[in-house]
C-alpha cells in the first residue's frame, strides 16, 4: 500500500526556519518524482516545488524561490521542504503529493495527510 | 498557465446531474486532472488526461475537453459527493490549481 506521511510542522516566528519531511512507503519511491503543495487556511491548493526522481531538476512557485529548498534522499525514502525567512503567508497544510503518469499524460495520484505549519509571533 | 473554475459553488440535490467547468489561459492539451477534497482531508484524484477516470472512481465522474475548456460532470449526485473539486493542470511548471467548486447539499 502507497503511503506519504508528512512531519515536521508547526508553530514558527516570522523570519523562522522549518523542515518538513515526507516518509514514503509502498513503491518505489527512487522512481518517481514529487511534490509539495499547500492549503492556507480556508483557501485552495497552491503547488510549491518539484523535484524529479533524481534529484537533479528542481522546480519553485514564485511566492517561495529563495526561501524554500526541496529535496531527498532515495536511500532513506524520504522527501524534504526546508523552510526559511518564514511569512505568515506561508501559514498553511503542506502535502506532499507523488507525481505519475498514464497515456503519456502526468497526474498527482498520492497525497500524504498534511501538515500544519503556523507561521505566528 | 492560470485557470478558472465555474461556478464558485452550487447547491445540489441527491441525483442531481452536476457540471463543473475549467478554462486554461492558454492551450494544455489534455493535461489537466480533477480532484476531489473534503474538509481536512487531502485532495483524491478523480480524472486525469481531461478524461481518464482513476481506478476506483465510480463512473459516475465524467470528464471532458482539450485545449483550453474542460468539463467535470457528476450523473448522478450522491451524498458523499459533497466536497470541493479543483482542476489542475500539468502542461507546464509552475503546475496551477483552479480556485474550487464547492458542492454542497440543496
Amino acid at each position: 500500500e502507497v503511503q506519504l506521511v508528512e512531519s515536521g510542522g508547526g508553530l514558527v516566528q516570522p523570519g523562522g526556519s522549518l523542515r518538513l519531511s515526507c516518509a514514503a512507503s509502498g513503491f518505489t519511491f527512487s522512481s518517481y518524482e514529487m511534490n509539495w503543495v499547500r492549503q492556507a487556511p480556508g483557501k485552495g491548493l497552491e503547488w510549491v516545488s518539484y523535484i524529479s526522481s533524481s534529484g537533479s531538476t528542481i522546480y519553485y512557485a514564485d511566492s517561495v524561490k529563495g526561501r524554500f529548498t526541496i529535496s531527498r534522499d532515495n536511500a532513506k525514502n524520504s522527501l524534504y521542504l526546508q523552510m526559511n525567512s518564514l511569512r505568515a503567508k506561508d501559514t498553511a497544510v503542506y502535502y506532499c503529493a507523488r507525481k505519475n503518469w498514464g497515456l503519456a499524460y502526468y497526474y498527482f495520484d498520492y497525497w500524504g495527510q498534511g501538515t500544519l505549519v503556523t507561521v505566528s509571533s | 498557465i492560470q485557470l478558472t473554475q465555474s461556478p464558485s459553488s452550487l447547491s445540489a440535490s441527491v441525483g442531481d446531474r452536476v457540471t463543473i467547468t475549467c478554462r486554461a489561459s492558454q492551450g494544455i492539451s489534455s493535461y489537466l486532472a480533477w480532484y476531489q477534497q473534503k474538509p481536512g482531508k487531502a485532495p483524491k484524484l478523480l480524472i486525469y488526461a481531461a478524461s481518464t477516470l482513476q481506478s476506483g472512481v465510480p463512473s459516475r465522474f465524467s470528464g471532458s475537453g482539450s485545449g483550453t475548456d474542460f468539463t467535470l460532470t457528476i450523473s448522478s449526485l450522491q451524498p458523499e459527493d459533497f466536497a470541493t473539486y479543483y482542476c489542475q493542470q500539468l502542461n507546464s511548471y509552475p503546475i496551477t490549481f483552479g480556485p474550487g467548486t464547492k458542492v454542497d447539499i440543496k
